[in-house]
C-alpha cells in the first residue's frame, strides 16, 4: 500500500517563510508523480494551488511556489499571511491512481 | 463560471447502496477527466476514483474496488458514483473534482453509513 507522508503540523510567523514537503513510500518523488497541492480551510472545500510540481493555478497567490526538494515534492510559502493558516494536502500520481498525503496543518502565529 | 454540484448523499445502512451525482456547468464537460474525492469526518482527503473524458478508462482506490463504480453522461454533463456494499468506513463528504488534478471542486455531499 502506497503511503504519501507530509509533516503533520508546522508553525510560521507572519511574514516568514515555510516549506511543506511530500514524500512517497515508493521512493523519490519526481515530476512523473505530477505533484499537486491543495489548501483547505475549516468548513470549506479544498482549493487547488499547484499542479505538475510547480505550476500555479490562475488564482494562486505569488507567495506560493512548488518544487522538488531532496527527493520530495515541496510547497513553499514566502511572506506568509494570516489567511494562509489552513490544512495543506499534496496529491501524487501512481500510474492511473492518485494518492493524497495526510495533510499538514499550518499555523500562523 | 465553472460549477460542480454534488447530490445524492444521505443516511444508509451498512450493506446498502447509494448513487451520487455531480452536475457540471460552465465548461466543456466532455473534454475533462473527472474525479471523486472523499473526506471522513475530521480526517484528511482520500482520492476515490477518476474517469477519462470518454469513459474508456477508470481507476479506483483499492478500498472501493468491486464496490464502487464511476460513470459519466457527457450528454447530461453529469458524473456519477454508484456505491454498493457500503461500510461504516465509507462515511464521508464526497466531492467531485474537474480533471485528474481536481482544479475545481464542488461543495460536497455527505454520506453516512450507520445502522
Amino acid at each position: 500500500q502506497t503511503v504519501v507522508t507530509q509533516e503533520p503540523s508546522l508553525t510560521v510567523s507572519p511574514g516568514g517563510t515555510v516549506t511543506l514537503t511530500c514524500a512517497s513510500s515508493t521512493g523519490a518523488v519526481t515530476s512523473g508523480y505530477y505533484p499537486n497541492w491543495f489548501q483547505q480551510k475549516p468548513g470549506q472545500a479544498p482549493r487547488a494551488l499547484i499542479y505538475n510540481t510547480n505550476n500555479k493555478r490562475s488564482w494562486t497567490p505569488a507567495r506560493f511556489s512548488g518544487s522538488l526538494l531532496g527527493g520530495k515534492a515541496a510547497l513553499t510559502l514566502s511572506g506568509v499571511q494570516p489567511e494562509d493558516e489552513a490544512e495543506y494536502y499534496c496529491l501524487l500520481y501512481y500510474g492511473g491512481a492518485w494518492v493524497f498525503g495526510g495533510g499538514t496543518k499550518l499555523t500562523v502565529l | 463560471e465553472v460549477q460542480l454540484v454534488e447530490s445524492g448523499g444521505g443516511l444508509v445502512q451498512p450493506g446498502g447502496s447509494l448513487r451520487l451525482s455531480c452536475a457540471a456547468s460552465g465548461f466543456t464537460f466532455s473534454s475533462y477527466w473527472m474525479s471523486w474525492v472523499r473526506q471522513a469526518p475530521g480526517k484528511g482527503l482520500e482520492w476515490v476514483a477518476n474517469i477519462k473524458e470518454d469513459g474508456s478508462e477508470k481507476y479506483y482506490v483499492d478500498s472501493v474496488k468491486g464496490r464502487f463504480t464511476i460513470s459519466r453522461d457527457n450528454a447530461e454533463n453529469s458524473l456519477y458514483l454508484q456505491m454498493n456494499s457500503l461500510r461504516a468506513e465509507d462515511t464521508a463528504v464526497y466531492y467531485c473534482g474537474r480533471g485528474r488534478g481536481a482544479d475545481y471542486w464542488g461543495q460536497g455531499t455527505l454520506v453516512t453509513v450507520s445502522s
